[in-house]
């Protein structure tokens, strides 16, 4: 079932202007990761943050991570608009021993030029 | 990074017929690897984990008749859809991690489209 909820489900914004997403989810986690895939395409790895991580860069992303609400944010600065594409979170929970990712319901990001 | 490749990229098939699906590792051996599916809008949910040398282990819902899971190699898994039915109809990932650390992160496969007619 999907531990992680996203908001929100749908962001429009212009270029230049940052973006933030919202990842909420239930159980104990190892580290937790941020995904984007364009439509109909695979996933790309964005940044893996983990457990004992609060935030972390890389290029225009920025993502934190508060274990004690359960929550994690992405936030793309200077957006651009091949930034378009939707952003999911998945975690790597700690409390089973499958070792499979638990993906966010996804933030569907569109970037105006 | 690690390189996940996945075949057929895109198969159209009539209702009935059995379908396989392809993931290697490249240039890694996945002891362990986990397939995914993906309906149109909607977030990707896991089927299966796919285990080098055993069963694979189901999620709940998920019919192992029917998605026939075999990890053959330390490098390559298959999907079968069998006896596929438009319902089948999605996006298919495969995905797989290099070692067993646990801030050792999943690589996926560019996924397989399956439509059945």
């Amino acid at each position: 079932s999907q531990q992680g909820e996203e908001d929100p489900q749908a962001l429009s914004i212009q270029e230049g202007e940052n973006a933030t997403m919202n990842c909420s989810y239930k159980t104990s986690i190892n580290n937790l990761q941020w995904y984007r895939q364009n439509s109909g395409r695979g996933l790309v790895h964005l940044i893996l943050i983990r457990s004992n991580e609060r935030e972390k860069h890389s290029g225009r992303l920025r993502v934190t991570l508060d274990t004690s609400k359960k929550s994690s944010s992405l936030l793309i600065t200077a957006s651009r608009a091949a930034d378009t594409a939707s952003y999911f979170c998945a975690t790597d929970a700690s409390d089973t021993g499958r070792r499979a990712l638990t993906f966010g319901s996804g933030t569907r990001l569109q970037v105006q030029p | 990074g690690a390189v996940v490749s996945q075949h057929p990229s895109r198969v159209i098939c009539k209702s009935g017929t059995s379908v396989k699906i392809e993931c290697r590792s490249l240039d890694f051996q996945a002891t362990t690897m986990f397939w995914y599916r993906q309906f149109p809008k909607q977030s990707l949910m896991l089927m299966a984990t796919s285990n080098e040398g055993s069963k694979a282990t189901y999620e709940q819902g998920v019919e192992k008749d029917k998605f026939l899971i075999n990890h053959a190699s330390l490098t390559l898994s298959t999907l079968t859809v069998t006896s596929a039915h438009p319902e089948d109809s999605s996006f298919y990932i495969c995905s797989a991690r290099p070692g067993q650390g646990v801030y050792n992160e999943q690589f996926f496969g560019p996924g397989t489209r399956l439509t059945v007619l």
